[in-house]
């Protein structure tokens, strides 16, 4: 089946930085979802990117589906962000999302 | 508001005792599916109803069963729950492609 890979596993930075989040998969997909999971363990959904680019805020995703990864970018960060951002692909025609192990990003004030 | 609901938020029971996780959304959407998250292992699929009365296995669907009557429910059920199911359970309504997560259940089994 599809593996997802993301990295890093774990980022630390301070409050106001930026960083990139990374995410491969292995096989063509039909749909690629970054969402964000927060302390209280909601999962949000951030950007529904098969292909191209979005903004959203300070958050903004790339996907180069002909190369297979993806790219979330946050900028200026905030404690808030704190939590963990899943990439995760469907392999079928509806939501059989197949998720990475996600990244663990902790933001200090 | 559009929103995927679930009941229980927090369940702890014992092994063997049957047990109901309800999920509902107010989305129309014709696709709902269930994912339990586990640490180490992230977050895989159980079961998933194209609409209703049609539902199919997901990754992980041995101890589980679903049912799909309404398109508005797609109740999780546990016949005789054991350790290994204690995990975070989360139901999902899709749209588009696009996955809308409820806010999750955790589930001990003592």
């Amino acid at each position: 089946g599809i593996q997802v890979e993301q990295s890093p596993p774990d980022l630390i930075l301070q409050e106001g930085a930026n960083s990139t989040l990374r995410c491969n998969f292995s096989d063509s997909v039909n749909n690629l979802q970054w969402f964000h999971q927060n302390p209280w363990g909601q999962l949000i959904n951030l950007f529904y990117i098969p292909s191209g680019t979005k903004q959203n805020g300070r958050l903004s995703a790339t996907t180069v589906a002909t190369e297979r990864y993806s790219l979330l970018y946050i900028s200026s960060s905030q404690t808030t962000d704190s939590g963990v951002y899943f990439c995760a692909v469907t392999r079928g025609s509806q939501g059989n999302l197949i998720f990475g192990k996600g990244t663990k990003l902790s933001v200090k004030p | 508001e559009a929103q995927v609901t679930q009941n229980p938020r927090y369940l702890i029971t014992v092994t063997g005792k049957k047990l109901t996780v309800t999920c509902s959304q107010n989305m129309n959407h014709e696709y709902m599916s269930w994912y339990r998250q586990d640490p180490g292992l992230g977050l895989r699929q159980i079961y998933y109803s194209m609409n209703v009365e049609v539902t199919d296995k997901g990754d992980v669907p041995e101890g589980y069963k679903v049912s799909r009557k309404e398109k508005r429910n797609f109740p999780l059920i546990l016949e005789s729950p054991s350790p290994n199911q204690t995990s975070l359970y989360f139901c999902a309504s899709t749209s588009g492609g696009i996955q809308f997560f409820g806010p999750g259940t955790r589930l001990t089994v003592l």
